[in-house]
């Protein structure tokens, strides 16, 4: 069965460490994955994804097929990454494509 | 983002309460979904629809029900709410292709007495 799994439910790291917010999955086919953020009383947001290949306020995430793995990550946390962080898969299922969803990480980042 | 609102935004009811969330879009967007969010379990799809004519049930269905009024609209009801329906629901949309992103609608959140 597909599944997303974010090992860590809460982070915390002071302003300026580097972070890595943990994704694995589980899907037998060729993945798309994303990562969603929601910032407190915010709606979620898209904050990349891998086939985009792109840094997004800072944040990057490698693909890593070996591992099942796509682990977001930030050199220098910044008081405004405070919020939770979703990793997401796309997949197909007899043709229809849905998004799976991780548990979600909270992400605290202190002064 | 503005282009994706529900109605309403909060809502309290008693058990066994019909109630009946709204979503709506300017996107253009083809797909709808309807997510809940509970703590510790993240987001997971109830219902989604891929055009007017097409419903489908997602991971946790029962209990749920939802109707695609238009391209634009898409409702989720709750025929008889009961207490462990209590959550934050979602409403998203997306265009066709797969590798789209999902846009999220601002959330409604819902107490069951």
């Amino acid at each position: 069965a597909q599944r997303v799994t974010q090992p860590e439910k809460l982070l915390s790291v002071f302003k300026g460490a580097p972070v890595e917010l943990k994704c694995n999955y589980s899907y037998s086919g060729s993945p798309e994955l994303f990562w969603y953020v929601q910032y407190s009383r915010q709606r979620l947001q898209l904050l990349l994804r891998h086939i985009s290949r792109e840094s997004i306020k800072g944040f990057t995430a490698d693909l890593n097929k070996g591992e099942t793995s796509f682990h977001l990550k930030k050199p220098f946390a910044q008081e405004e990454d405070s919020a939770m962080y979703y990793c997401a898969l796309s997949k197909t299922q007899g043709g229809s494509e849905k998004l799976v969803f991780g548990k979600g990480m909270k992400l605290t980042v202190n002064p | 983002d503005a282009d994706v609102t529900q109605t309403p935004r909060n809502r309290i009811t008693k058990t066994g309460k019909r109630i009946m969330l709204e979503c709506s879009q300017t996107k253009g967007h083809d797909r709808m979904y309807w997510y809940r969010q509970d703590p510790g379990l993240g987001l997971r799809l109830i219902y989604y629809s891929f055009d007017v004519k097409d419903i489908n049930k997602g991971e946790i269905s029962d209990g749920y029900s939802v109707s695609r009024q238009a391209q634009a609209k898409f409702s989720l009801s709750l025929e008889s709410a009961i207490p462990n329906q209590t959550a934050l629901y979602f409403c998203a949309t997306s265009g066709i292709d797969y590798q789209e992103t999902q846009y999220f609608g601002p959330g409604t959140r819902l107490l069951v007495l």
